[in-house]
């Protein structure tokens, strides 16, 4: 079955520092890949996608890319702020079923 | 968030009793599904509708059960609840816009579910 592995560990930076958070995934890839925000006793909320076909995509201080080859994403925040604190979780959407595969997600911390 | 409401916000339960959760949205959208989420596991499909007389089960759906009242409603029953069932539940719904949705999720604000 298809695992998605998000660093377990919380990562801690420092305020102004670009954050990387990373998405792993196992088997075949994805069509899509989104990116979600989620603060404590508080549903997701949809950050970006990115395809299949895509490298690269930026939506402000963001930016996400995606290595079919590696099969990975990674999630980056630049000129962190504490507001950034959160989960970030990845999800993987297949052709197939058309259900999103969430990873565990992975916490940020942002230190002023 | 205020588009898909989920009523409880907090359920404290006993081993043996019949809950409900309800979920309903405003987004007018045809997909809804339910997650639980607990601690370093993510979140897990339990059932998800894609519309009205589509239901389907999730990665989870053993001791649960649902309901889609109408496009608007999805509702999730633990017929008889157990302690591991004690979770923080999501209910979130999707568009279908063509064949290449990308399902992009809305979720509710969820219900913290305790059962001793």
């Amino acid at each position: 079955s298809q695992k998605i592995e998000q660093n377990s560990e919380a990562l801690n930076i420092q305020e102004g520092k670009t954050a990387t958070l990373t998405c792993n995934y196992t088997n075949y890839s994805p069509a899509y890949l989104q990116w979600y925000r989620q603060d404590p006793g508080r549903g997701p909320v949809f950050l970006l996608l990115i395809r299949e076909n895509e490298k690269e995509k930026r939506k402000e201080r963001l930016k996400v890319t995606f290595d079919t080859t590696l099969k990975q994403s990674l999630f980056h925040i630049t000129a962190s702020q504490p507001a950034d604190s959160a989960t970030y979780l990845c999800a993987l959407l297949y052709n197939q079923g058309g259900k999103l595969i969430f990873g565990q997600g992975t916490e940020l911390s942002v230190k002023p | 968030d205020a588009d898909v409401t989920q009523t409880p916000r907090n359920r404290i339960t006993k081993t043996g009793k019949r809950i409900m959760l309800e979920c309903s949205q405003t987004k007018g959208h045809d997909r809804m599904y339910w997650y639980r989420q607990d601690p370093g596991l993510g979140l897990r499909l339990i059932y998800y509708s894609f519309d009205v007389k589509d239901i389907n089960k999730g990665e989870i759906s053993d001791g649960y059960s649902v309901s889609r009242q109408a496009q608007a409603k999805f509702s999730l029953s633990l017929e008889s609840a157990i302690p591991n069932q004690t979770a923080l539940y999501f209910c979130a719904t999707s568009e279908r816009t063509s064949s290449r949705s990308t399902d992009t999720q809305y979720f509710g604000p969820g219900t913290r579910l305790t059962v001793l």
